[in-house]
């Protein structure tokens, strides 16, 4: 089945270390993002990419860092720069165009220790 | 800068009555939009887009949309809710400056109670 895979679905940091959050699609879309979601605020957006070796910063930007050296994978670093990393995060694909949907995948919490 | 506006943070319905969120949006041309479900934990699940033609719109699990113009909104509605509905639920738009990038409202958290 095509989807997106986000992987852990949990995840435990202790304050100062970087961690990387993995997030997978086989549904051959050209762009990809991160949103981070945190109670009451919606969903806003980290990093998004719209093609492979290229990606653009989203609203937070601040203490993240992505990269997409291929079409299926768009992993998100949580650097010990960002100061209150405790949140859900969604990863999210697309065709890229204004008339189509995101496909999300199932989430990674994390949590500072 | 374009914006969707969810005004209702939480709403409870009874079982089997009928519901409507509601999503204001601030475009210049007619928009796409979209609503999303996601349950707890869980991530989001398209459940229905409007892009253009009729203004009502028809999605998965019973639930339509309607696309006003004339008022920048476009509420959901269902006729008769079900208890396995109680979910947050969030209207979205493209924006325009960046095709792919979507924004979101703040959501509507709905509780259904037996």
């Amino acid at each position: 089945d095509g989807g997106i895979t986000q992987s852990p679905k949990y995840l435990f940091r202790k304050e100062g270390q970087n961690v990387t959050l993995s997030c997978e699609q086989n549904l051959n879309h050209d762009a990809m993002y991160w949103y981070r979601q945190d109670p009451g605020q919606g969903l806003r957006l980290i990093y998004y990419s719209q093609i492979v070796n290229d990606f653009q910063k989203g609203d937070i930007a601040e203490g993240y860092s992505v990269s997409r050296e291929k079409k299926e994978s768009f992993p998100l670093t949580v650097t010990s720069a960002q100061k209150n990393p405790t949140a859900f995060y969604l990863c999210a694909s697309s065709l890229g165009q204004l008339n189509t949907e995101a496909f999300f995948g199932q989430g990674t919490r994390l949590t500072v220790v | 800068a374009q914006s969707v506006t969810q005004p209702d943070i939480h709403i409870t319905v009874s079982e089997g009555a009928s519901l409507e969120l509601r999503c204001n949006y601030s475009y210049g041309a007619t928009p796409y939009l979209f609503w999303y479900v996601q349950s707890p934990g869980q991530g989001l699940q398209l459940l229905l887009k409007y892009f253009s033609g009729d203004t009502l719109v028809q999605g998965i699990k019973g639930f339509e949309a309607e696309f006003k113009r004339s008022q920048s909104s476009f509420n959901l509605r269902k006729p008769s809710v079900h208890w396995s509905d109680a979910a947050e639920y969030f209207c979205a738009a493209p924006d325009t400056g960046t095709a792919s990038k979507l924004t979101f409202g703040t959501g509507t958290r709905l509780q259904v109670t037996l």
